[in-house]
């Protein structure tokens, strides 16, 4: 089964700290979205990008956070410096446009920023 | 912005009982998509709906597109244990820049053996 592969799964980091989560969307997808799931809030969209180009990252601190597709391969997300209110559960989901949008959804990555 | 409200928060059944969400918005979404969430998981898909009218079965879940094309419902008939979790409903829009899924707070399904 393709999968998208999220790295770390876990992280634990000091506030202030820089802390970069990676992304390997499914070969062939061409959309990329991240996502960052908080009990109070649920699942809110930061940003995606369509063919590596970002399309909206309106949802995303842009002081302290940043998104970027290095490549097809690879998707990064990056918080610098992080803050204990960052902490929460960092999805990374692709997806090809076309008649079918389900899109797939990696295992997250767990932030914890004490 | 786009909101959607998912409806029951939270129910606790039987197993062997049927189960019923819903989601509403108040405004129109090309596609609805329902998902499921296990714990220390991601979101998997279980079924997607691309047309008004739509209603789509995987098994034991069925899922209907609303006619006005602002709300959608999953029904799981004869629950099992394996239902626990957490579903939640996505509104999408696509074309041009668009593409944005939006999700609903989630329905936490817990099943009594």
């Amino acid at each position: 089964d393709a999968r998208v592969t999220q790295t770390p799964r876990h992280k634990v980091t000091e506030m202030g700290q820089e802390v970069t989560m990676r992304c390997q969307p499914i070969l062939g997808h061409n959309t990329v979205f991240w996502y960052r799931q908080t009990m109070m809030q649920g699942l809110e969209l930061l940003a995606y990008f369509r063919n590596r180009a970002p399309l909206d990252d309106s949802g995303m601190p842009k002081d302290r956070f940043s998104a970027e597709m290095p490549d097809a391969t690879l998707a990064t997300l990056k918080i610098q410096p992080s803050e204990p209110r960052d902490s929460a559960v960092y999805f990374c989901a692709s997806g090809t446009t076309g008649l079918n949008y389900g899109y797939t959804f990696g295992s997250g990555t767990r932030l914890t920023v004490v | 912005g786009q909101q959607l409200n998912q409806s029951p928060q939270s129910m606790f059944i039987q197993e062997g009982e049927d189960v019923s969400m819903n989601c509403t918005s108040s405004s129109i979404f090309n596609t609805w998509l329902w998902y499921k969430q296990d714990p220390g998981e991601g979101p998997v898909l279980l079924i997607a709906l691309y047309k008004a009218g739509e209603l789509t079965s995987n098994g034991r879940l069925t899922a209907q597109f609303g006619i006005t094309r602002k709300d959608s419902f999953l029904n799981i008939s004869a629950s099992i244990p394996s239902d626990v979790g957490i579903y939640f409903c996505a509104g999408l829009n696509y074309g041009g820049s668009q593409g944005n899924l939006i999700f609903g707070k989630g329905t936490k399904l817990s099943v009594k053996p």
